[in-house]
């Protein structure tokens, strides 16, 4: 059956570390992945998409990458800061059908 | 720059009793989304509209309906509400359904209902 997991439902790191959050996808055959930043209360916020033949897409302090090889993508927030404590949502993307998502990882940096 | 909005923000019903969910967008979006939110399921498709005139299941249909009202307006209706349905609802839109822009999918803020 097709699945997709992210890696842990939290993980904690120290203010200036580089956060990496991983999303690994079985029996699906995605065109792109997307990544979505969730505050509590809030709906979730879109802040990449990285296309299939792409390996690597940066935004400021955030790194995606994608590999269809190994079905995984990293998501990596480099000199991490105390707001960029929210849940982290992978979500496949064939192209043409709407949207599956991870359960998140809830990131949580400390000062 | 309202995005998507969605109302009620909360909302409590009885067991049995029904409600529709409001959504609207101003984005010019053709693709409109509900999908609801539990803790520890993550995000799962209720229904959506791919375009202005039509709407298709997702992975949880049962116990909803919907209308895609007008290419802004994309409406939940929960006929007999059971406790199976609290969640937190949201309401989504995009240019495509897939890929098709960099721009990903714009969420409203949700609506928290509590069926007792």
């Amino acid at each position: 059956s097709q699945k997709i997991e992210q890696n842990s439902e939290a993980l904690n790191i120290q203010e200036g570390k580089t956060a990496t959050l991983t999303c690994n996808y079985t029996n699906y055959s995605p065109a792109y992945l997307q990544w979505y930043r969730q505050d509590p209360g809030r709906g979730p916020v879109f802040l990449l998409l990285i296309r299939e033949n792409e390996k690597e897409k940066r935004k400021e302090r955030l790194k995606v990458t994608f590999d269809t090889t190994l079905k995984q993508s990293l998501f990596h927030i480099t000199a991490s800061q105390p707001a960029d404590s929210a849940t982290y949502l992978c979500a496949l993307d064939t192209g043409n059908t709407p949207l599956v998502f991870g359960k998140g990882t809830r990131l949580s940096v400390i000062a | 720059n309202a995005g998507v909005t969605q109302t009620p923000k909360f909302q409590v019903l009885k067991t049995g009793q029904s409600m529709t969910l409001q959504c609207a967008q101003d984005m010019n979006h053709n693709s409109m989304y509900w999908y609801r939110q539990d803790p520890g399921m993550g995000l799962r498709l209720i229904y959506y509209s791919a375009s202005e005139g039509t709407t298709d299941k997702g992975e949880v249909p049962n116990g909803y309906n919907v209308s895609r009202l007008n290419k802004r307006e994309f409406s939940l209706r929960l006929e007999s509400a059971a406790p199976s349905q609290t969640s937190v609802y949201f309401c989504a839109s995009s240019r495509g359904t897939g890929g098709a822009s960099n721009y990903g999918y714009t969420f409203g803020s949700g609506t928290r209902l509590t069926v007792v």
